[in-house]
């Protein structure tokens, strides 16, 4: 399995671009990358996939390297509503599994007034 | 937008005791996931269902728990013998497929406290 590896936590100032990085240098080529987010105990929240391309949604974007060893997940405009610890997830998708999510500690991001 | 549901939010009971969590997937899902979160830690995979079978389950997926998912909505995780480490957070998640490509949708989760 990817391993992740992720800063333990960031602040961000309301209204800015929060930049959360994420490296997974053992990924292999058929792996994607997940980031979910998870605010104060409740569920896991999807946010963005990608396998090489940059990903864009309403919520977030999402950009790989070419190498595929890390990837930035992008929150644009971010509010105080977006503090919350953030997960980047490579997917298992050896043989049989169905793809159960391996959560790191992630990032604790703090949005700042 | 469709969502995951859960029920209890919140369930307290004694050590030994039996609980049945209870989750409603969404509707088109086809893959269902148990989940649990102990207190400042990380989120865990129990298990995984599909087809009325369980598709793959964690180490701490014992004999104590089962799964199962009676009627065309529900999907329940049965813990038969509560211990005091069960107390976690236990979130349900679904997904219309399975593998890397399929998103899981997490519920709210169930606040589970053993005494």
């Amino acid at each position: 399995d990817a391993k992740t590896t992720q800063p333990t936590s960031m602040d961000c100032a309301e209204g800015r671009a929060a930049n959360l990085p994420c490296n997974h240098s053992t990924i292999s080529g058929n792996e994607y990358v997940y980031w979910y987010r998870q605010i104060h105990s409740q569920g896991p929240q999807y946010i963005i996939h990608g396998l090489k391309n940059n990903e864009t949604n309403e919520m977030a974007s999402l950009i790989i390297t070419e190498d595929r060893k890390s990837s930035t997940l992008i929150l644009p405009h971010a509010t105080l509503r977006d503090t919350a610890v953030y997960y980047c997830i490579v997917r298992v998708g050896h043989g049989g599994s169905q793809g159960n999510l391996i959560f790191g500690k992630g990032t604790k991001l703090s949005v700042k007034p | 937008e469709p969502e995951v549901t859960q029920t209890p939010s919140h369930q307290v009971t004694q050590m030994g005791q039996e609980v049945i969590l209870r989750c409603v997937p969404i509707s088109n899902h086809l893959y269902f996931y148990w989940y649990r979160q102990i207190l400042g830690q990380k989120v865990e995979f129990l298990v995984s269902f599909y087809n009325n079978e369980i598709s793959e389950k964690s180490e701490i997926f014992d004999d104590q728990f089962s799964v199962e998912r009676p009627d065309g909505s529900n999907f329940t995780l049965k813990i038969r013998s509560t211990k005091l480490e069960d107390s976690a957070m236990y979130f349900c998640a679904s997904s219309v497929s399975s593998g890397r490509r399929e998103t899981q949708y997490f519920g709210p989760g169930t606040r589970l406290l053993v005494l």
